[in-house]
């Protein structure tokens, strides 16, 4: 078996501010995702890469930057935090057509 | 681009009574492959069906779901909800290489 870390699982921040987010599996998959959830939005795919050092936009990457440096790692920005923002972030990975499998998650709040 | 529609927000019924959440898709690929996903409270999304096979029933832990591609449908079924099928589920389409969930069903099981 494998586990996907997440860190921080909360965090805050300011308006405004620069915001990273950060994702590793030792599952050894080449796919990785970064989705955003809200009450009644369901997951939102923000960026996914499907190997080192690719980096494809999803519906809602606006206002975000991703980086895939290693296979095993998968980190999300927030570029400018919008004020009163609260969503939780999901990071995920799979091998092609199989199973996804997510993390804890990072709950983040914008004050 | 690829969509996955959940029309139920949430869906509240009684133990013992049997639960069918809808779920389509649209989609440009040619050979859709269709998920289940369930998340318990404070937890994380977890795989519950999956169909890349139309007109074939699939079942896991007593739901079951059928890809239909006449229709672009995948709705899930089970004959008697139990006070632990509580919880939200997710549909959602891998097109390509990006996985794209619907916006969640809440399913609220009572006795």
């Amino acid at each position: 078996g494998g586990i996907i870390t997440q860190t921080p699982k909360f965090l805050i921040g300011q308006e405004g501010q620069k915001l990273t987010l950060k994702c590793q599996q030792n599952f050894n998959h080449d796919t990785m995702y970064w989705y955003r959830q809200d009450s009644g939005k369901g997951l939102r795919l923000i960026y996914y890469s499907i190997t080192e050092n690719d980096l494809q936009k999803g519906d809602l990457s606006e206002g975000y930057d991703a980086s895939r440096e290693k296979k095993s790692s998968f980190s999300l920005t927030v570029t400018s935090a919008q004020k009163n923002e609260m969503a939780v972030f999901l990071c995920a990975s799979r091998r092609q057509n199989t199973e996804v499998f997510f993390g804890k998650g990072t709950r983040l709040t914008v004050v | 681009g690829d969509s996955v529609t959940q029309t139920e927000g949430l869906v509240t019924l009684t133990e013992g009574l049997p639960v069918m959440l809808n779920c389509t898709y649209q989609t440009i690929y040619s050979n859709p492959f269709l998920f289940w996903y369930v998340q318990h409270l404070n937890e994380s999304p977890r795989l519950l069906l999956k169909s890349f096979t139309d007109n074939k029933r699939t079942e896991h832990q007593g739901f079951h779901a059928t890809l239909h591609k006449s229709s672009s449908s995948f709705h899930l079924q089970k004959s008697s909800a139990q006070l632990s099928d509580s919880a939200l589920y997710y549909c959602a389409h891998q097109g390509g290489r990006a996985l794209i969930f619907g916006t969640g069903t809440t399913v609220s099981v009572s006795p």
